[in-house]
């Protein structure tokens, strides 16, 4: 079964950095795009970049550009989605999925910020 | 970007009835290799988005029948013939042709009469 698991829930402080994770397992993990894409609390779904495991090629949505940093460990077939200094705006649930027909998409990690 | 655009807001249905979302987008999703990348979710209550339809009008693994997507070029609908109590969430469109910039459209809350 093609699988995508994420990393549990998240409080933090504002300033404090965090690196959330997407397992993937049951397919090729190096052969496919894996997207990030945020939902804001009762809002819809906004893409934030990919990455190719294979090579590590990121590409990034410009309102996300500099704001986060996708990386992926193809050894252990994880992606990531970090932020070196969270901010309350960045309170959220945020999903992995694979491309190209962003399916399957991961549980969800949500991630509060607050002081 | 392409901008993805769905109405209506949000759609109650009493069980049995039919439902119809629609989708436009600001540019045409056909692509020279002569697919649409047009494609729709279902975002359950608690639960991640779950792909239904692909390619405008293919229905992906373990989807009902009684979903179909239909449209071409900037405009797509997805129809449901008749509307059952597990199908509440909100119904998402996605374009897909100009990977990887995907948008997705505002997102299409359907809940029960």
């Amino acid at each position: 079964e093609v699988q995508l698991v994420q990393s549990g829930a998240e409080v933090k402080k504002p300033g404090e950095s965090l690196k959330i994770s997407c397992k993937g397992s049951g397919y090729s993990f190096t052969s496919y795009w894996i997207g990030w894409v945020r939902q804001m609390p009762g809002k819809g779904l906004e893409w934030m970049g990919i990455i190719y495991p294979g090579d590590s090629d990121t590409r990034y949505s410009p309102s996300f550009q500099g704001q986060v940093t996708i990386s992926a460990d193809k050894s252990i077939s994880t992606a990531y989605l970090q932020w070196s200094s969270l901010k309350a705006s960045d309170t959220a649930m945020y999903y992995c999925a694979r491309l190209p027909t962003f399916d399957p998409w991961g549980q969800g990690t949500l991630v509060t910020v607050s002081s | 970007d392409i901008v993805m655009t769905q109405t209506p807001l949000s759609l109650s249905v009493t069980p049995g009835q039919p439902a119809s979302i629609s989708c436009k987008s600001s540019q045409s999703l056909l692509h020279s290799d002569g697919k649409t990348y047009l494609y729709w979710y279902l975002q359950k209550p608690g639960q991640s988005p779950q792909l239904l339809i692909y390619e405008v009008s293919s229905r992906f693994s373990g989807v009902p029948d009684r979903f179909s997507g239909s449209g071409s070029g900037t405009d797509f609908t997805l129809k449901i013939s008749r509307v059952e109590a597990e199908d509440v969430g909100v119904y998402y469109c996605m374009q897909g042709i100009h990977l990887p910039r995907v948008t997705f459209g505002g997102g299409t809350k359907v809940e029960i009469k």
